[in-house]
């Protein structure tokens, strides 16, 4: 079974241009969640999906991310226009809603470098 | 409030020794699960325990077991029988409520454990 997948691994640019980062979870899971890791850091949500809907964006920075999860399947998280703090790992991960004790499953994230 | 704290940022270990990695947790919740995930330095977060609020027993995963102490907000990670592969960061996290209730995963800052031969 295929894990969570994420691309790009790796985005450099330059400050003030955007950027677009994709995730497909594992088929089947309906929640999809957006993390942020700084380095050093543990991972901070962004945004958390169940199905289509957004549940939980609280901690998403409106005003330059945005996330949309079409169909409820694959999402894709977009910064514009990029700071030099957006430098990070943006991390996927997803799971069954329905199961109490289910663990979440991570991509292997997509490392942002903002010049 | 900080809700996971990690107190160790790093840790050394000899291999084939055990360890103990400490977080503590702030809940009001009396339904939650605590998490524990390991990241070497490739970046993917790999699960690798579980424990529940309601759980009477520690939970154990093969050389890794949580040493879950509720009354002091405790859920320490012990490894058991260190490996050179084991040197990674390793994250400690919580998620309150349950069912169609549940939270958000909340993660710690981390500790980094590097096993010597």
């Amino acid at each position: 079974e295929a894990g969570v997948v994420q691309s790009p691994r790796y985005k450099i640019i330059e400050k003030k241009q955007p950027v677009a980062f994709w995730c497909n979870p594992i088929s089947g899971h309906n929640t999809l969640y957006w993390y942020r890791q700084n380095l050093g850091q543990g991972p901070e949500l962004l945004i958390r999906y169940e199905n289509e809907e957004a549940v939980d964006d609280s901690q998403l920075p409106k005003d330059r991310f945005s996330a949309e999860r079409l169909k409820g399947v694959d999402s894709t998280l977009k910064i514009q226009p990029a700071e030099l703090g957006d430098s990070a790992v943006y991390l996927c991960a997803s799971r069954i809603l329905a199961e109490n004790t289910g663990e979440l499953f991570f991509g292997e994230g997509s490392r942002l470098t903002v010049l | 409030a900080q809700k996971i704290t990690q107190t160790q940022p790093g840790m050394f270990v000899q291999e084939k020794e055990a360890v103990t990695l400490d977080c503590t947790y702030d809940t009001s919740d009396p339904s939650y699960g605590l998490f524990w995930y390991k990241q070497p330095s490739s970046g993917e977060m790999i699960f690798l325990i579980y424990q529940g609020s309601y759980d009477q027993q520690n939970a154990t995963e093969g050389r890794y077991s949580l040493n879950f102490q509720k009354a002091r907000k405790s859920a320490n990670l012990v490894i058991s029988a260190s490996q050179l592969g084991d040197s990674a960061m390793y994250f400690c996290a919580m998620r309150e409520g349950s069912g169609g209730s549940q939270g958000n995963l909340i993660f710690g800052k981390g500790t980094k454990l590097s096993v010597k031969p």
